[in-house]
């Protein structure tokens, strides 16, 4: 079955330094990942994608991500938190069916970056 | 703003009762998915339609239906209500089916008294 994991509830980081929010993945052939964030109050948007090439995939407002097949995780990072980051994010892998496909995500990392 | 529309935006209503959830997708979307968001169970799929047709389905309650319309909204009926079906209900939309990415709309909060 596919799914994924991210093994920390919350991650607290300061403005200005560097953020990774962890996502490992369980899956059966080849993964294709997502990352989602969440304001509160609204709905998901996504934030980046992996699919096949570089493990390295760059995203929307200065998110990147690093496909590890060896160690099976896909990590959310930022070089330079800001403050509007604060966010609930998921990781998700997306599950091909017989005549479709949809999304499992994890439970959530919950990111509060502090002035 | 995803271009994803949801109404409405909250909902009350009685146990034992009938709502029906709108959703219209982003312009040119083909393919409308269904998801349930709550504390105990996270996000969780309900069912995909692509244009028209239903095309997978998750773990939903034989109480919940939807169905994909010719315009591509869709509605997403729950019926017989329960309190544990208070949740955040969220559409996505996708251009196809398959890996692309899926653009969510703001949801519609659901509270079962």
């Amino acid at each position: 079955a596919q799914s994924v994991a991210q093994p920390e509830d919350q991650v607290n980081v300061a403005e200005g330094n560097p953020l990774t929010v962890k996502c490992t993945y369980s899956v059966s052939g080849n993964p294709y990942l997502f990352w989602y964030v969440q304001y509160p109050n609204r709905g998901l948007q996504f934030l980046l994608k992996y699919i096949t090439g570089d493990n390295l995939v760059k995203g929307s407002y200065g998110f990147e991500a690093e496909f590890n097949k060896s160690q099976t995780s896909f990590h959310l990072k930022k070089p330079s938190a800001l403050v509007s980051d604060s966010a609930l994010y998921f990781c998700a892998v997306s599950r091909l069916m017989e005549y479709g496909n949809k999304l499992v995500f994890g439970a959530g990392t919950i990111l509060r970056v502090k002035s | 703003d995803s271009g994803v529309t949801q109404t409405p935006k909250h909902l009350i209503t009685a146990t034992g009762q009938r709502v029906t959830l709108r959703c219209s997708p982003r312009s040119g979307d083909l393919s409308v998915y269904w998801y349930q968001q709550s504390l105990d169970q996270g996000l969780q799929f309900l069912i995909q339609y692509y244009n028209g047709e239903e095309r997978a389905k998750g773990n939903i309650l034989e109480r919940f239906s939807a169905q994909q319309f010719p315009d591509l909204h869709s509605e997403l009926n729950l019926s017989s209500l329960e309190l544990g079906d208070s949740a955040l209900y969220f559409c996505a939309s996708s251009v196809g089916t398959g890996l692309y990415e899926q653009y969510f709309g703001p949801g519609t909060r659901l509270t079962v008294t």
